[in-house]
């Protein structure tokens, strides 16, 4: 599991308050995801990064804001959150974004807004 | 829209048991995998099977799919308390721009009781 590292492991924020949340992959790999995984709900694909690039955005909000420095960092900047926000945020990695290629995660961040 | 379905939605074992999940998808993939989840961690990669698989087996673990009703099934063996988690199965249909990005069914929690 120390392959996708994140932080905070656990982080409550207000709706006006500004927050990001940090991924590090150390695999060498070139693409980098963001997941939302609510109660009851199957996981959810925000953003993918291939290459530093992003080539996927599946409808998010924009309170969500992405940023990929480079191929090992990934960022998801949050603010004016809503309280239906509050979940487990993945992050993933992958060799690329080809097929049959297999995402290791982090173990995630657990956002509350209060 | 969802592409993998899981069931059933929780089990309950004893230990020493066999465990079987299933999944079905509703569009034609090129692969199938399975992942599991412990509680509030990060999803690890278990298994991929191609589409033009039918069987594969990793250790205690046993995968089919069945491509004409898109279902596969995730077979665990002689389970273990260890064993508990949420499994997943994640398909990667080509959605053009898409391709390669995994659809995550909701899961199949599973409680191996010693």
């Amino acid at each position: 599991e120390t392959g996708v590292t994140q932080t905070p492991r656990h982080l409550v924020m207000g709706m006006t308050n500004k927050k990001s949340l940090k991924c590090e992959q150390h695999l060498g790999h070139n693409a980098m995801y963001w997941y939302k995984q609510s109660a009851k709900k199957p996981l959810e694909l925000m953003f993918v990064y291939n290459f530093k690039e992003q080539t996927e955005n599946n409808s998010v909000p924009s309170r969500f804001s992405p940023e990929c420095p480079n191929s090992s960092h990934l960022f998801l900047h949050l603010h004016t959150l809503q309280p239906e926000d509050s979940a487990l945020y993945l992050c993933a990695s992958s060799q690329s974004t080809g097929q049959g290629e297999s995402q290791y995660f982090g173990p995630g961040t657990r956002l509350l807004v209060l | 829209s969802q592409q993998g379905e899981e069931d059933p939605q929780a089990l309950s074992i004893q230990e020493g048991e066999n465990a079987t999940m299933n999944c079905s998808y509703k569009t034609s993939i090129n692969n199938l995998q399975w992942y599991r989840q412990n509680s509030g961690r990060g999803l690890v990669h278990l298994i991929l099977i191609r589409s033009n698989e039918r069987e594969k087996h990793s250790g205690r673990l046993r995968v089919t799919l069945d491509t004409s009703k898109k279902s596969s099934s995730l077979l665990i063996t002689a389970s273990r308390a260890a064993d508990t988690a949420s499994y997943f199965c994640a398909t990667d249909a080509y959605y053009g721009g898409s391709q390669g990005n995994l659809i995550f069914g909701k899961g199949t929690k599973l409680s191996v009781k010693p």
